[in-house]
């Protein structure tokens, strides 16, 4: 049971490049979300996604794009990547329990040159 | 929309108690959470408040006042390795998304 897992740990990425974060749980959540954390600003939500085939803006969406393939994956894609997109990443689910009980993923640390 | 305020920083000493405080604005509200986070490592699930009162969980205790937006994380007998920083969270009512403050870091001196 590995609870909610993110691919890859660490990317360095060019000005101008694409890549897509991979996320997977199986926990049976239902929703899913993708958090980017930089220093002193906290997480901030990206996108989430409430059930399978739905998705929504977060607090911070521009610049980046959100698939919901299955119940499982919820990936997160930059399809240009800036500099101002350099953060650490997490992924997390939330089960149907009612309270705000987030399993986050270890973390992606993306650097963009 | 939301927002959340906590102390950026607090410093402690070993078996002392400390409080960090939370203070939000949201439009309709579906609780409050905490969560811890370690240097490195990601966010882990501490306790939650959807009425009014103080929730304990061992050495932790959450309180949440809603008429004044308020709450706070209690931790009791701290230990060097409560030193991690520590979010707020709401939800509001009818929505998916949960919003975090911008952490709270806690500072554990022998």
């Amino acid at each position: 049971n590995a609870g909610v897992t993110q691919t890859p740990k660490f990317q360095v990425l060019k000005t101008g490049q694409s890549m897509t974060l991979q996320c997977a749980q199986d926990m049976n959540h239902n929703s899913m979300y993708w958090y980017r954390q930089d220093p002193g600003m906290g997480l901030r939500l990206i996108y989430y996604s409430a059930s399978e085939g739905t998705t929504d803006k977060g607090e911070v969406p521009n610049g980046y794009n959100v698939s919901r393939l299955n119940k499982r994956e919820f990936s997160l894609r930059l399809e240009s990547a800036a500099p101002s997109q350099t953060s650490v990443y997490f992924c997390a689910g939330q089960g149907s329990s009612g309270a705000n009980v987030l399993t986050f993923g270890a973390g992606s640390r993306l650097t963009v040159l | 929309g939301q927002s959340l305020e906590q102390p950026s920083e607090v410093t402690a000493v070993e078996g002392a108690i400390v409080q960090i405080n939370c203070t939000y604005q949201t439009s309709g509200f579906y609780g409050l959470s905490w969560y811890q986070q370690h240097d490195g490592g990601a966010p882990t699930f501490l306790s939650y408040n959807a009425l009014d009162g103080l929730e304990e969980t061992g050495r932790f205790s959450s309180f949440l006042s809603r008429s004044d937006s308020y709450g706070y994380l209690l931790l009791q007998e701290l230990q060097m390795k409560d030193s991690a920083s520590y979010f707020c969270a709401v939800r509001s009512t009818g929505f998916q998304k949960l919003v975090f403050g911008t952490g709270t870091r806690l500072l554990v001196s022998p």
